[in-house]
This record gives C-alpha cells, structure tokens and sequence, in this order.
C-alpha cells in the first residue's frame, strides 16, 4: 500500500473552503484514493473516493493531477460540524482483488471556528 | 446508504472476563468484514478480516486466540475479546465491504464500541 502524508492539523473559519492535500508518491498504477471522515468516538465515514482529475458529490470535491502523486480534498463552505479527523487512504480497490482492510494514516486533525 | 451497527456501544468490564462484540450489516450482505482498534488520539488499526464461512485472518501481532472472531452468517461478524485486561480498553470498530457491480468498492464502519476493562 502506498504510504500517504497528510497535514497533522489545520484550522479554519465556518463558511470558508478548505482544502486538504495527500502526498501518496508512490502510488500504483491499480490505486485508487480514498477520503474518510471520522468524528470523535464513531466510526469513520467514507466521504469520497476517485481515481484520476476531479471527483465531486455532495459533500466534497477530489482533486488529482495528472501524476496521482498527491491529492486534495475540497470541502466547501465548512461549518463547526465538519471539525473532525481526515484520513487519505490509497490502496487497490478493485473488487476481486482481495480482502484487505485498510491501512488508516495520522489523518489530519480539522478544527473549524466561528 | 449501506448501514453497519455494533452493540454494545460501550461495555466497562473486570479484567479477567470476556467481552462479546457484534457488527451487523442491517441492509446488504457482507461477505467481507473488518475489525480495527483504535487507542485514544491515534489512528485506526486493521486488528483482523473476518470471512463468512472460514477462519478469521489476523494481523502481524494480534493474538487469534485472545481475540476470536466469528462470522456465522453474511451479516453478522462477532469479536470476543477473552481475559481481557486494562491494555485491551480501546475503541473497537468493524467495518463491511460492498461488493460492487463497477470495479471497485468500499468498507462502511460501524459506530465503533468503546470497552473499558478495570
């Protein structure tokens, strides 16, 4: 699995946009990027996932570039509830592919304020 | 949305007893499940998957025999977690994969259960 690096902590103000970057530089050529949110003592949530350019639903954009080395979340117009831990998770997800878990990282730690 | 629950929620128990877990997958059928732990402040810890029908496969350090995990039935995954001790109170989180017609897919977590073991 390809390990990721994300931001320990950021923090910003209710209605801004946020964005969030992953830096996965070894990534391969099966991966696709996976975002989770989770709130203090729940389970995560999954939030979006995409393989290539830009991926968007309802609660977020995913961008990547071109060499898939990184990716950035984009959460638009954030309020306090969206204070909460990111994960960004690369890994082969290709149903067939095998069972495996996922490997979660620090995740970065978003603290939104008033 | 595919739903995951686990109960209990929260268990405080002696050292030395066993505590019992369930996850559920209420509206589809997992063939897959996963159990993770997470200790206070840190990230998620794949501890082991669970397959219907066959044995448990567990992740480098978590002893199987400490903690045994059952998946009788396509949506339901148990953990028991035997003699436990108070280095074994953690946030217990399992997950279900969703199979998916396109060529990927993706795990849906339970609430997670907090054990407490005094």
């Amino acid at each position: 699995l390809a390990k990721t690096t994300q931001p320990i902590s950021m923090d910003s103000y209710e209605g801004q946009e946020v964005n969030i970057t992953c830096s996965h530089n070894n990534i391969a050529t099966n991966d696709y990027i996976t975002w989770y949110q989770q709130f203090p003592s729940q389970g995560p949530r999954f939030i979006i996932q995409g393989y290539k350019t830009k991926v968007t639903n309802e609660v977020a954009s995913l961008f990547i570039p071109a060499d898939r080395k990184s990716s950035t979340l984009s959460l638009p117009r954030v309020s306090l509830s969206d204070t909460a831990v990111y994960y960004c998770l690369v890994g082969d997800m290709y149903s067939g592919g095998g069972a495996d878990g996922l490997t979660f990282g620090k995740g970065t730690h978003l603290i939104i304020q008033p | 949305g595919a739903v995951v629950s686990q109960h209990p929620s929260r268990v405080i128990c002696k050292s030395g007893t066993s505590v019992k877990i369930e996850c559920r997958s209420l509206d589809f059928q997992a063939t897959t499940m996963f159990w993770y732990r997470q200790f206070p402040k840190q990230s998620l810890m794949l501890m082991a998957t669970s397959n219907e029908g066959s044995k448990a496969t567990y992740e480098q350090g978590v002893e199987k025999d400490k903690f045994l995990i059952n998946h009788a039935s396509l949506t339901l995954s148990t953990l028991t977690v035997t003699s436990a001790h108070p280095e074994d109170s953690s946030f217990y989180i399992c997950s279900a994969r969703v199979n998916r017609v396109i060529s990927y897919n993706e795990q849906f977590f339970g609430p997670g259960t907090r054990l407490t073991v005094l």
